[in-house]
């Protein structure tokens, strides 16, 4: 596809389980963004990678948060134990850029996560 | 530590009125500035950026920003709005030197009636 795309576009879960979001960045794009946004607020950042690299993991709230890029393509966030405060909107961006002055943050429409 | 501050979460005009939505910023590094616009059911979309040289950003559908370095500024202004500008707005400062994140503030939502 022409943009990026996230899947899946609303997840359900019970809290305690596992979850896998997935993003696929736009083609040839170096860097790859996590944002969680909940609602009435503003996109908050997660985390960050060059190709494969994850430079920087700042944002992730607790270690039940982890991402991948393994190939430096497609990526996944996952979140164990999920917990009802876990409950936003997960966005991920892509860039043709390594970094975030040069040029504009490519969004997916996001997961929507609700955590019972 | 950097922060953005959208002041006002909703602003109300009608099409054709000027539109201003403000933004205050703080940052420990020269910033680089931007505003996204998200419609319904749509991703964020970059309206203008503001990185060096002229403080006068044009961006798309006729939308404007001014950074005033004095007053930690990024205000964006239409002069005329349309209907179809009804949509969530954010302004964004870059979170560190390194360029690896962007810091959005809280969002305003424009309504538009005619």
């Amino acid at each position: 596809g022409a943009g990026v795309s996230q899947s899946p576009r609303y997840k359900v879960a019970k809290r305690g389980q596992d979850v896998a979001l997935r993003c696929d960045p736009i083609s040839g794009h170096v860097s790859l963004f996590w944002y969680q946004q909940a609602l009435g607020q503003g996109p908050e950042f997660l985390t960050y990678f060059q190709n494969e690299a994850q430079l920087d993991k700042s944002g992730l709230p607790s270690d039940r948060f982890f991402a991948e890029r393994p190939e430096g393509s497609v990526s996944t966030l996952k979140i164990q134990r999920t917990q009802q405060e876990d409950s936003a909107v997960y966005l991920c961006a892509s860039s043709p850029h390594d970094r975030v002055f040069a040029g504009e943050l490519f969004f997916g429409e996001g997961s929507r996560l609700t955590v019972l | 530590a950097q922060s953005v501050t959208q002041l006002g979460s909703h602003v109300s005009v009608s099409e054709g009125a000027l539109v201003l939505l403000r933004c205050n910023y703080s940052s420990s590094v020269p910033p680089y500035l931007f505003w996204y616009v998200q419609y319904p059911n749509q991703g964020l979309q970059l309206l203008l950026k503001y990185t060096t040289g002229a403080t006068l950003v044009k961006g798309i559908n006729g939308f404007e920003a001014e950074f005033k370095k004095s007053e930690t500024s990024f205000h964006l202004t239409k002069p005329s709005a349309h209907m179809s500008d009804a949509a969530e707005y954010f302004c964004a400062v870059t979170a560190n030197q390194a360029g690896t994140a962007l810091i959005f503030g809280k969002g305003t939502t424009l309504s538009v009636s005619s």
